[in-house]
């Protein structure tokens, strides 16, 4: 069991321009979910999936924002158009049905110049 | 609704126990958790306590939950330099996935 793994780990992009990040959950886990962290607050809840199927969805995630989870396994979060309101850290987690814990990655830094 | 609140920073000497406080206001929570966050990094859970459990002890840390205030406090005894880093509370709500965090606290332990 290797935990959650995010890539990338950093990426700087120009505002306007498309990113697009990965999340890898930890193997057994059924859940995954998406946060969002600016510097000195704490991470806010952006999206979570149930296996394949996108459960929730905060008021923050706009509609420059798009997440998938086509297998079941690993996610993607899509950003389009990105301004600078978007620098921030995006953390994803994972959990079992069988235990709500979640489970964090070492985040992606996102940069928007 | 649904709010966590920590206070900010926190400064204690090496060996001293540190106290870290959180206040939430959802009286559905289910699990109130702890996590540690060193710079650059990203979540380590360090704890967990059930909504009807008043504590939970877990070698040197020790949690306490008083459900009537909505209070919940870390205690981490032997404070170690190695601790310093931000720690964060965060609610789930019954029926929910997410997880509600506070702004963190910051903990310095000093030599």
């Amino acid at each position: 069991d290797t935990g959650v793994s995010q890539n990338p780990r950093h990426k700087i992009t120009k505002r306007g321009q498309n990113v697009t990040f990965r999340c890898d959950p930890i193997s057994e886990h059924n859940r995954l979910y998406w946060y969002r962290q600016t510097l000195g607050q704490g991470p806010e809840f952006l999206t979570y999936f149930q296996n394949e199927a996108q459960l929730e969805k905060s008021r923050l995630l706009s509609d420059r924002f798009s997440a998938e989870r086509p297998k079941g396994s690993f996610s993607t979060l899509e950003i389009q158009r990105t301004e600078q309101g978007d620098s921030a850290m995006y953390l994803c987690a994972s959990s079992s049905d069988a235990e709500s814990t979640q489970y964090f990655g070492p985040g992606t830094r996102l940069t928007v110049l | 609704g649904e709010d966590v609140e920590q206070s900010l920073f926190l400064s204690v000497r090496e060996g001293d126990s540190s106290v870290i406080n959180c206040t939430y206001t959802d009286s559905s929570s289910t699990y109130l958790y702890w996590y540690k966050q060193e710079p650059g990094a990203g979540l380590q859970l360090l704890t967990y306590i059930f909504s009807n459990m008043d504590m939970k002890q877990d070698q040197r840390l020790t949690v306490l939950l008083n459900k009537k205030d909505k209070h919940l406090s870390l205690r981490i005894a032997d404070t170690q330099t190695g601790d310093s880093a931000i720690y964060f509370c965060a609610e789930s709500i019954l029926g929910g996935g997410k997880l509600i965090f506070g702004q963190g606290t910051e903990l310095s332990v000093k030599p």
